[in-house]
């Protein structure tokens, strides 16, 4: 039972690099979701998807792409590397939206100097 | 718009005693609200997902209640055991929020043996 799985789980990066962070789930969910979430903090949306091919942003969307060509992938993409983005961030997918429970990979903890 | 807080950020407690974690939120007029487990380097869990029509949720040692005219959710930890220390997340669903979650900062749970 693979659940919600996160690539990579650290990384570095130097300001202005570009890099995809991967998520795929094996639960035939509809919604899927990424969040960062910065230390002390509760966990912000960044953009979310209730099925292949539809996106829409949350709270937090600039700096941040995302694509979701199938049930199973949602890579949200980082193209021009900033500080303010070092942060933790995690994949969601859940059956129903909010309606049912998220199940959550285990993060990306990403840094940029 | 929604604001979701949880107090204290942190306890200590003695293995064996029974405990209530905090959540309140500012619009009352939610979906539902779900009560999230975190451990160190890992993804959030869902522990239990009351709904708005609800007034508690249980799962073994632990229930969740809800109040919804008052802003506030408790989660009851019974014979609390050093494996329980975690942080714990709530988050709620708005009725005008759609498919988003609004996240609690988290209180951080030690049990002591």
């Amino acid at each position: 039972n693979a659940g919600v799985t996160q690539t990579p789980k650290f990384r570095i990066l130097k300001i202005g690099q570009s890099m995809t962070l991967q998520c795929t789930q094996d639960m035939n969910h509809n919604y899927m979701y990424w969040y960062r979430q910065d230390p002390g903090m509760g966990l912000k949306l960044i953009y979310y998807s209730v099925g292949a091919g539809i996106t829409d942003k949350g709270e937090v969307p600039n700096g941040y792409n995302v694509s979701r060509s199938t049930t199973e992938d949602f890579p949200l993409r980082l193209e021009l590397a900033a500080p303010s983005q070092t942060s933790v961030y995690f994949c969601a997918s859940s059956y129903q939206g909010i309606n049912s429970p998220l199940h959550f990979g285990n993060g990306t903890r990403l840094t940029v100097t | 718009k929604q604001e979701v807080t949880q107090i204290p950020a942190a306890l200590s407690v003695p293995e064996g005693e029974n405990l209530v974690l905090n959540c309140s939120f500012t619009d009352s007029a939610i979906y539902n609200l779900q009560w999230f487990r975190q451990d160190p380097g890992k993804g959030l869990t869902s522990l239990l997902l009351i709904q708005s029509s609800q007034r508690e949720q249980t799962s073994g040692r632990l229930n969740a209640s809800l109040d919804k005219s008052s802003g506030r959710s408790t989660l009851y930890i019974a014979a609390s055991q050093p494996g329980d220390s975690a942080t714990y997340l709530c988050a709620v669903g708005g009725e005008t929020s759609g498919s988003r979650l609004t996240f609690g900062e988290g209180t951080q749970l030690t049990v002591n043996p």
